[in-house]
């Protein structure tokens, strides 16, 4: 079965600090990996995309990294910023039925306080 | 990129009525989405909304609770029909192009009263 997982669900850092969100994968076949960003109450949006061969890629504070063979990626945020609370999402398109269905995870909460 | 333009933003109905919400995208794209997000939850895909024939929904809804409409390559409604307490919820539109990038609109929250 298709599935992401995310871990951990809550996160709460002092801003400043440094942060690693983790997603585990099983959609097969592969394509590419996402991360989303999603403020309260605001549609999610794009941090990075990742194909089979990427292995790192960054966004500024954030940093995503790929492993294929082991089917896990993780999110890097560096310096957090107040700004940076949000739900981040790790997304997996599973081709299914003629076009790329969108396999979500259940995110992980990030708390950043002063 | 895409901007999606979802609206209404957010919305109070009274349980038995009906609220249709539109979908605008800047660019044709083949692909649009209707999902819905319950509190403190993942998006869930409601159905693929299809341009010039009937959408395509997942299990769990039905044509007749959310009706959709795709006129064109930029625009679609979804139709939540005769609510409950049940249905509230965020309501998000996505549109993308398969293999690239997914862009939302920033969401309809529905709650019913």
């Amino acid at each position: 079965k298709n599935q992401v997982e995310q871990s951990p669900q809550s996160l709460i850092i002092l801003e400043g600090k440094n942060c690693t969100l983790q997603c585990n994968y099983t959609v097969s076949p592969f394509s590419n990996l996402r991360w989303y960003k999603q403020d309260t109450g605001r549609g999610p949006v794009s941090l990075t995309i990742m194909t089979f061969s990427e292995n790192t890629k960054s966004n500024g504070r954030y940093t995503a990294t790929l492993d294929a063979d082991t089917k896990q990626s993780s999110l890097h945020i560096t310096a957090s910023q107040l700004s940076d609370s949000a739900s981040y999402i790790c997304v997996v398109p599973s081709f299914s039925g003629g076009y790329n269905k969108l396999i979500f995870g259940a995110g992980t909460r990030l708390a950043v306080h002063p | 990129s895409a901007v999606i333009s979802q609206k209404p933003s957010r919305d109070i109905c009274q349980r038995g009525t009906s609220l249709t919400i539109q979908c605008q995208v800047d660019s044709q794209v083949t692909m649009m989405f209707w999902y819905r997000q319950q509190p403190g939850q993942s998006l869930t895909l409601i159905a693929t909304a299809n341009q010039g024939s009937e959408a395509t929904y997942e299990s769990g809804f039905v044509i007749d609770k959310f009706p959709i409409s795709r006129p064109n390559l930029t625009f679609s409604t979804l139709t939540v029909s005769n609510m409950s307490p049940e249905d509230s919820s965020i309501y998000l539109c996505s549109a993308g192009q398969g293999t690239t990038e997914a862009f939302f609109g920033q969401g309809t929250r529905l709650t019913v009263v």
